[in-house]
């Protein structure tokens, strides 16, 4: 198993902005996943990183708007950049070396 | 991906089982069937998961059908706290390992 924490747990950001999330894992993880829970709605995955590759984005998702790094095996971050409303979600991350995976506790973004 | 159908909501009352059901009548024959819950304000868990052969774990049973077209979660006795949603998912072996969540099953276990 793997223990997985987010930064922050939640915050109410402006439009135009933009916010960085944070996953730490406490265990050495290859494969990383970003996903977004809009209001009322199941999760979407946004983004495949792998440590040591550039990250994958699903089809709608692009690296302008959700730059991702993953500098290390434990370590990655998620960038919502020039946040509008319809960027208030849970932001989750998760982490497995197949699809049984675990995941953080999410971030929950406002945007105003 | 193997589409999957879940009910959209169950009840089940406090100490009895809570039977899950799923159908992924697509599936491909080397494609596994996994279930994950989620409770309210926290990450998706996961839960089980099963090729061909029932599987059971602490948490749960899975029951797959020998045609594979449907399967079952049982919660043998739930407790309040199983109040979550349950999503069946058949990951696309080509996904590089991302899981699909459908809408899943709003469970409630009532008192």
């Amino acid at each position: 198993s793997a223990v997985i924490s987010q930064k922050p747990s939640r915050d109410i950001c402006q439009r135009g902005t933009s916010l960085t999330i944070q996953c730490q894992v406490d265990s050495q993880v290859t494969m990383m996943f970003w996903y977004r829970q809009q209001p009322g709605q199941s999760l979407t995955l946004i983004a495949t990183a792998n440590q040591g590759s550039e990250a994958t984005y699903e089809s709608g998702f692009v690296i302008d708007k959700f730059p991702i790094s993953r500098p290390n095996l434990t370590f990655s971050t998620l960038t919502v950049s020039n946040m509008s409303p319809e960027d208030s979600s849970i932001y989750l991350c998760s982490v497995g070396p197949s699809y049984e995976q675990y995941f953080g506790p999410g971030t929950r973004l406002t945007v105003t | 991906d193997a589409k999957t159908t879940q009910p959209t909501s169950m009840d089940c009352a406090e100490g009895r089982a809570a039977n899950l059901p799923c159908n992924h009548s697509t599936i491909s024959g080397n494609e596994y069937v996994y279930w994950y819950r989620q409770i309210h304000s926290q990450g998706p868990q996961y839960i089980i998961h099963g090729l061909k052969n029932n599987e059971t774990n602490e948490m749960a049973s899975l029951i797959i059908t020998e045609d594979r077209k449907s399967s079952t979660l049982i919660l043998p006795h739930a407790t309040l706290r199983d109040t979550a949603v349950y999503y069946c998912i058949v990951p696309d072996s080509n996904s590089g390992y991302a899981l699909n969540f459908g809408k899943g099953t709003s469970l409630l276990v009532t008192p």
